[in-house]
């Protein structure tokens, strides 16, 4: 079956600091891959999608995400990060195989310190 | 501009009461989508709907139900034999129920329902 891994829970920088956050996944196959991010009490908006071509992909918000086959990575970064970043952020993979199911991480939260 | 609209937003539900979550998208977007939100927990997918007046259980089916009448409407229903429902609650579309062109779009999510046990 397929799986997402965030091993990190809860994560805190400081305003202006680098950020990245850490997502494993467990599928046969070159997934589809995405990043959420959830503000709280809201539903989730899509950061940025993966699917072939260029390892390195561009979202919004001043985020990209790094396709690593080796590693069964996607890690999404930020070069600076603002106050406006604290959010809750969903890696998600996607059987298309499967019914277009989603499989969602555990999340992780992303605290910003002045 | 198009969307998905869940309501309420926050919702109470007595013990033993069933309650009625609304999800309407105006996307025109074949497959709908439940998903319950735990703290800790990421989503759990309940029920999907990738076509009118059909739809498959998820992971977490027990104790909820849907319909799947009208394409841009695909309300959930928590029944009294749902022994935990206090969570977050999240309607989700995509506009291909099928392949990957549908898996290229990536879902679109309503603002999502909090419903609580009291």
């Amino acid at each position: 079956a397929q799986s997402v891994t965030q091993p990190d829970i809860h994560i805190t920088v400081s305003e202006g600091a680098s950020l990245e956050l850490r997502c494993n996944y467990s599928y046969g196959a070159t997934p589809y891959l995405f990043w959420y991010v959830q503000s709280p009490g809201q539903g989730l908006q899509l950061l940025l999608k993966y699917f072939s071509g260029d390892t390195l992909v561009q979202g919004i918000k001043g985020f990209e995400a790094e396709f690593k086959r080796s590693q069964s990575s996607f890690n999404l970064r930020k070069p600076s990060v603002h106050w406006s970043d604290a959010a809750e952020y969903f890696c998600a993979v996607v059987t298309w195989s499967d019914g277009n199911q989603f499989y969602f991480g555990t999340g992780t939260s992303l605290t910003v310190i002045p | 501009d198009g969307g998905i609209t869940q309501s309420p937003k926050y919702l109470f539900r007595k013990e033993g009461q069933n309650v009625t979550l609304s999800c309407e998208q105006n996307l025109n977007h074949d497959a709908m989508y439940w998903y319950r939100q735990d703290p800790g927990q990421g989503l759990r997918l309940i029920y999907y709907s990738q076509i009118v007046n059909d739809f498959q259980k998820g992971d977490i089916a027990e104790g909820y139900s849907v319909s799947r009448e009208k394409k841009e409407s695909f309300p959930l229903t928590v029944t009294s034999a749902q022994k935990n429902p206090t969570a977050f609650y999240l309607c989700a579309s995509n506009p291909l129920g099928w392949g990957q062109d549908a898996v290229s779009y990536g879902y679109t999510f309503g603002s999502g329902t909090r419903l609580t046990v009291v």
